[in-house]
């Protein structure tokens, strides 16, 4: 069973689209974070949510825009798309959100914007 | 600000050998700190989670060190085998749970 799946695993858009990624747990977990990995294999948290609630929040463009309806499932919705957000996003997520929890991850969605 | 270093950024080595991988960090007050395992095209697999008051932690043929005084970890791959080449990511978490993480070591082991 997978634990953390997300939709779609590719996604090629033009400049200018809005789209969404989907992501959901079955692990049960109460927090759930959105990371980017740039075209250098570095990743970075962009969210983090704690039962539906925004706990992080880092330096990101107001164009991404998280939402929660669930704790089960954290989406990411992404207006007026630049190339700069070409990237792999993954989704992950840990029982609690303070404590010794391991994080684990979704497979990853390839987002290329053209 | 925290900021985490992994060396090397690759590394090729013969079947059999023994490896360590290191990690540093410039900010001790961390909470733990996680090792990841990324195939290509894939998302991350944790591999072990150290916590900060621990030294070390182990799973099978991989050991990971804390020295949190220093800012430093290493994994050691006992025995490597080709099925263990991927990418390696070190990432240390503070109390909110933000992970943050190094540039990742790629290792391929060769038959």
């Amino acid at each position: 069973d997978t634990a953390v799946s997300q939709t779609p695993k590719y996604l090629v858009t033009q400049m200018g689209n809005d789209k969404s990624i989907k992501c959901e747990q079955n692990l049960g977990h109460d927090t759930m974070y959105w990371y980017k990995q740039d075209s250098k294999k570095f990743l970075k948290i962009m969210f983090s949510y704690n039962n539906k609630e925004l706990i992080i929040n880092e330096t990101v463009p107001n164009r991404f825009s998280p939402k929660s309806p669930d704790k089960a499932h954290l989406n990411l919705h992404i207006n007026s798309l630049e190339l700069g957000d070409s990237a792999v996003y993954f989704c992950a997520s840990s029982l609690r959100q303070t404590g010794n929890y391991e994080q684990y991850f979704g497979p990853g969605t390839r987002l290329t914007v053209t | 600000k925290q900021e985490v270093t992994q060396i090397p950024a690759a590394l090729s080595v013969p079947e059999g050998e023994n490896l360590v991988l290191n990690c540093s960090f410039t900010d001790s007050a961390i909470y733990n700190l996680q090792w990841f395992r990324q195939d290509p095209g894939k998302g991350l697999t944790s591999l072990l989670l150290i916590q900060s008051s621990q030294r070390e932690q182990t799973s099978g043929r991989l050991n990971a060190s804390l020295d949190k005084s220093s800012g430093r970890s290493t994994l050691y791959i006992a025995a490597s085998q080709p099925g263990d080449s991927a990418t390696y990511l070190c990432a240390v978490s503070s109390n909110t749970g933000k992970l943050i993480f190094g540039q990742g070591t790629t290792l391929q082991v060769k038959p």
